[in-house]
């Protein structure tokens, strides 16, 4: 079955800080990744999406993300967390050979101490 | 248009009324999905629209729950009978294609009293 599961809930880092969300996946053929952001009262906003190529990628707000098929794994990181970050984030898997239908973990909510 | 817009951002309603959510998507994105983000949890997938046609519907909760997308662009998701655990955010998004991501929409939040 194809699911994706962010192992932790709620994270909390001081500003500075370096950070790494955890994402596991499983889904049957090449997957798309995807990391959002939804910040509180916002829609989701897209960071960054893995297709293929080059393992490590980059997106808006100085994330990147980590593609690590053995592992089954896409872990976002950000060397330095600023106290603008604190958001919940969304890992999500899709793949081309469906309707682009994503699945999205359970989120993992970060809080940013000063 | 620049982004998906939605509307109504904000939905009150009775036990059992019935309900219509809209969502406008971004000009020229054939896809539109609809989800559903309860409180505290993650995305739920209800509904995906290609063009006009519905060839994934297999998230709608029940028969209460419909949706219709016409001239390839706005769509509508309707709940019937709406009851308290139908409370939520529903969250639309469109995409030109599997693999590109999604652009969300900011959402409607139900709150069925």
């Amino acid at each position: 079955a194809q699911s994706v599961t962010q192992p932790d809930i709620h994270i909390t880092v001081s500003e500075g800080a370096s950070l790494e969300l955890r994402c596991n996946y499983s889904y049957g053929a090449t997957p798309y990744l995807f990391w959002y952001v939804q910040s509180p009262g916002q829609g989701l906003q897209l960071l960054l999406k893995y297709f293929s190529g080059d393992t490590l990628v980059q997106g808006i707000k100085g994330f990147e993300a980590e593609f690590k098929r053995s592992q089954s794994s896409f872990n976002l990181r950000k060397p330095s967390v600023h106290w603008s970050d604190a958001a919940e984030y969304f890992c999500a898997v899709g793949g081309s050979s469906n309707t682009g239908k994503l699945i999205f973990g359970q989120g993992t909510t970060l809080q940013v101490k000063p | 248009g620049a982004g998906v817009s939605q509307s109504p951002s904000n939905k009150v309603t009775e036990k059992g009324k019935d309900v219509e959510l809209r969502c406008d998507p971004i000009s020229g994105h054939t896809a539109l999905y609809w989800y559903r983000q309860s409180l505290g949890q993650g995305l739920e997938f209800l509904i995906y629209f290609q063009g006009n046609s519905a060839p994934d519907k297999s998230g709608l909760p029940s028969d209460r729950f419909s949706a219709e997308r016409t001239g390839g662009s706005v769509s509508t998701l309707t709940i019937q009978r709406t009851q308290q655990e139908d409370s939520a955010v529903y969250l639309c998004a469109s995409s030109v294609g599997a693999g590109y991501g999604y652009t969300f929409g900011s959402g409607t939040r139900l709150t069925v009293v």
